[in-house]
């Protein structure tokens, strides 16, 4: 079986631009969630979606946006980039929004800003 | 939300035993207490998780403290693979995951 699956895999964008990252969860799993890392620190929450509803929200500005569609894949938007949002952007998917199921988290976009 | 103490780094001797300490003294009687690895370049991986009772699988054990306020994971023979920063992690109001720093385990043949 796939496991969460996450595009593009790496990606350069310039201060001020619009980026769209995707991520398909594994099959039958309902949640998804974006967690932003940045270079030695821990995973920090953005989202979680649960049956095409948000679920949670971390501390994120509002540029920062998120979608989950029917087939229970999502997008993470992020507007008006700042140097500080390069980081490794990662999607983990879970059977439902609680935290006592795992997680599996994809290998992550590493989103550059220039 | 409660929060993590962990180490920051242990090394350990391939084929020996390692275990990684963790303290939460404010978990709450829900938390569950969920432990991730992750290797260079990669996410995030699953190891176990745990309520109240010691738990084990195919990658490790966990141990949990009687009154919760510390847990401990197990990895039986520590192999090259078994290299990465080891989080502990308590689940955050949200259902969501809220990673400290964690462990870097090196691990020496």
């Amino acid at each position: 079986d796939a496991g969460v699956t996450q595009s593009p895999t790496h990606l350069i964008k310039t201060r001020g631009q619009q980026v769209t990252l995707r991520c398909s969860p594994i099959s039958g799993h309902k949640s998804v969630s974006w967690y932003q890392q940045v270079l030695g620190q821990g995973p920090q929450f953005i989202f979680q979606y649960y049956e095409k509803e948000e679920r949670g929200r971390g501390n994120f500005p509002d540029r920062f946006s998120a979608r989950q569609f029917p087939n229970y894949s999502s997008e993470l938007n992020v507007n008006a980039l700042l140097l500080g949002d390069s980081a490794l952007y990662l999607c983990a998917s879970s059977l439902a929004g609680l935290n006592i199921y795992g997680y599996t988290f994809g290998s992550g976009t590493r989103l550059t800003v220039v | 939300d409660a929060k993590t103490t962990q180490p920051n780094s242990m090394e350990s001797n391939e084929e020996e035993p390692v275990h990684l300490p963790c303290n939460h003294s404010t978990i709450s009687g829900t938390d569950y207490i969920h432990w991730y690895r992750q290797l260079p370049s990669q996410g995030p991986e699953y190891v176990i998780h745990g309520l109240t009772s010691n738990v084990n699988n195919r990658m490790a054990s966990l141990a949990i403290a009687e009154d919760r306020k510390s847990s401990t994971l197990i990895l039986h023979r520590a192999t090259l693979r078994d290299a990465a920063v080891y989080y502990c992690i308590l689940g955050g109001s949200q259902g969501n995951l809220i990673f400290g720093k964690g462990t870097k385990l090196s691990v020496k043949p």
